[in-house]
């Protein structure tokens, strides 16, 4: 079965500086992979995705990531971090679209200081 | 476009009583899943609903938690009885049916949080 680790349960940035989430995989094939934002108290929305072609992906809010499939990883990035940023972020993977189903790692909390 | 439409947001009960909760997915989306979130934890897919089939409940502990999905529509998660450890946010998800090409996309509600005393 398909699983997902994200290594750091915390990270604290400061507003204007870089960020990279880690997010590692483990799956025999290429897998669909996402990364989805919660702020408190909100359900999951979908920063961006990706499925095939370019391995760097473009996501809403000015985030990106990149798939690399010899490390197995799919990191987020956004290279100026805002205070509104601040929340948790989950990667997932879906392996069988027939069914549409998606494991997420239990995620990273990003705190951002002024 | 509205969204995916989740009730309660918040149910305190004790041990043993019962609970159900409410999800309404996007309007055309085939695909429903409820989600169990444990504080610290990502979501952990408890049932999948395909129109108003059942893909997958391999995770879902039958022996107190059942769903349905009625005329393929909205569906309800039942609980019962409540143990201490199914206190968490119950996710609600929809998405397109997987033949549209943008299988995997999951579009989530708000959430309904449960704390079991």
């Amino acid at each position: 079965a398909q699983s997902v680790t994200q290594p750091d349960i915390h990270i604290t940035v400061s507003e204007g500086a870089s960020l990279e989430l880690r997010c590692n995989y483990s799956y025999g094939a290429t897998p669909y992979l996402f990364w989805y934002v919660q702020s408190p108290g909100q359900g999951l929305q979908l920063l961006l995705k990706y499925f095939s072609g370019d391995t760097l992906v473009q996501g809403i809010k000015g985030f990106e990531a990149e798939f690399k499939r010899s490390q197995s990883s799919f990191n987020l990035r956004k290279p100026s971090v805002h205070w509104s940023d601040a929340a948790e972020y989950f990667c997932a993977v879906t392996v069988n679209t027939n069914a549409g189903k998606s494991t997420f790692g239990d995620g990273t909390t990003l705190t951002v200081k002024p | 476009e509205a969204g995916v439409a989740q009730s309660p947001r918040y149910k305190i009960i004790e041990k043993r009583q019962s609970v159900a909760f409410w999800c309404n997915p996007i309007s055309g989306h085939a695909t429903l899943y409820w989600y169990q979130q444990i504080l610290g934890q990502g979501p952990k897919l408890l049932i999948q609903f395909q129109n108003n089939g059942v893909v997958d409940d391999s995770q879902l502990p039958k022996d107190r938690f059942s769903a349905e999905r009625l005329k393929g529509v909205d569906s309800t998660l039942k609980i019962q009885p409540a143990k201490l450890e199914d206190s968490a946010v119950y996710l609600c998800a929809s998405s397109l049916d997987p033949g549209q090409g943008v299988a995997g996309e999951l579009f989530f509600g708000e959430g309904s949080r449960l704390t079991v005393l």
